[in-house]
């Protein structure tokens, strides 16, 4: 079946540090690929998404490129901050049939010291 | 926009109990999910629905029971409470649009058993 598979956490960087959390997935078909963050307390909300190969997702300064050679989604940003702290998730959804179901990864907690 | 709401937002539970986490959304989505999240283990799915009328299981189904009468509304029902099912529950709306799409969450519902 499909499944997402993500760095272990946690992660610790100071602020303005750079940021890579890697993401893998495997799927049959062509996968829509997402981020998904969640700060402390509250629901996971959309970060950026990537419906094919070689698009490339980004929002807040945050970036990830899909890459369909490497099955890959690694989110990336140039320099974070204390306010990024909080879990990633990497997920896909592969729609068969009339179905549509999200598969996360298990999530990357992430924390930005001053 | 009030968007998933989920109620209560806190619950303690004894062993053998019974409860109705609810959920509603105001989006229209056709699509709705119950996920748990534990610990280091990312989000499951639960049941999901493809519409009013129509729920399906998803990975973790054992010791829980929805229904979808309306098209805002998706209970998750806990029979027999157990120790296991101490969690958080998110629940979840989603539309699609072609192959794109985007899933909101609600706020999450902490449940302990005790």
């Amino acid at each position: 079946g499909d499944s997402v598979t993500q760095m272990e956490g946690p992660v610790t960087l100071s602020e303005e540090a750079f940021l890579t959390i890697n993401c893998t997935y495997t799927a049959t078909g062509y996968p829509s690929l997402f981020w998904y963050v969640q700060y402390p307390g509250e629901g996971l909300q959309l970060l950026l998404k990537a419906t094919k190969a070689d698009d490339k997702g980004s929002n807040k300064g945050f970036e990830a490129t899909y890459r369909k050679e490497t099955t890959s989604f690694h989110l990336e940003k140039g320099s974070v901050q204390v306010s990024d702290s909080a879990v990633y998730f990497c997920a896909l959804c592969y729609s068969g049939g009339s179905n549509y179901k999200l598969t996360f990864g298990k999530g990357t907690l992430l924390t930005v010291n001053p | 926009n009030a968007g998933v709401t989920q109620t209560p937002k806190f619950r303690i539970l004894k062993i053998g109990q019974s409860m109705t986490l609810q959920c509603t959304q105001d989006m229209n989505h056709n699509y709705m999910y119950w996920y748990r999240q534990d610990p280091g283990m990312g989000l499951k799915l639960i049941y999901y629905s493809v519409g009013a009328g129509i729920t399906d299981k998803g990975e973790v189904p054992n010791g829980y029971n929805v229904s979808r009468s309306t098209t805002e509304d998706f209970p998750l029902r806990l029979e027999l409470a157990a120790p296991s099912q101490t969690s958080v529950y998110f629940c979840a709306s989603s539309y699609r649009r072609g192959g794109n799409t985007e899933a909101f969450f609600g706020q999450g519902t902490r449940l302990t058993v005790v």
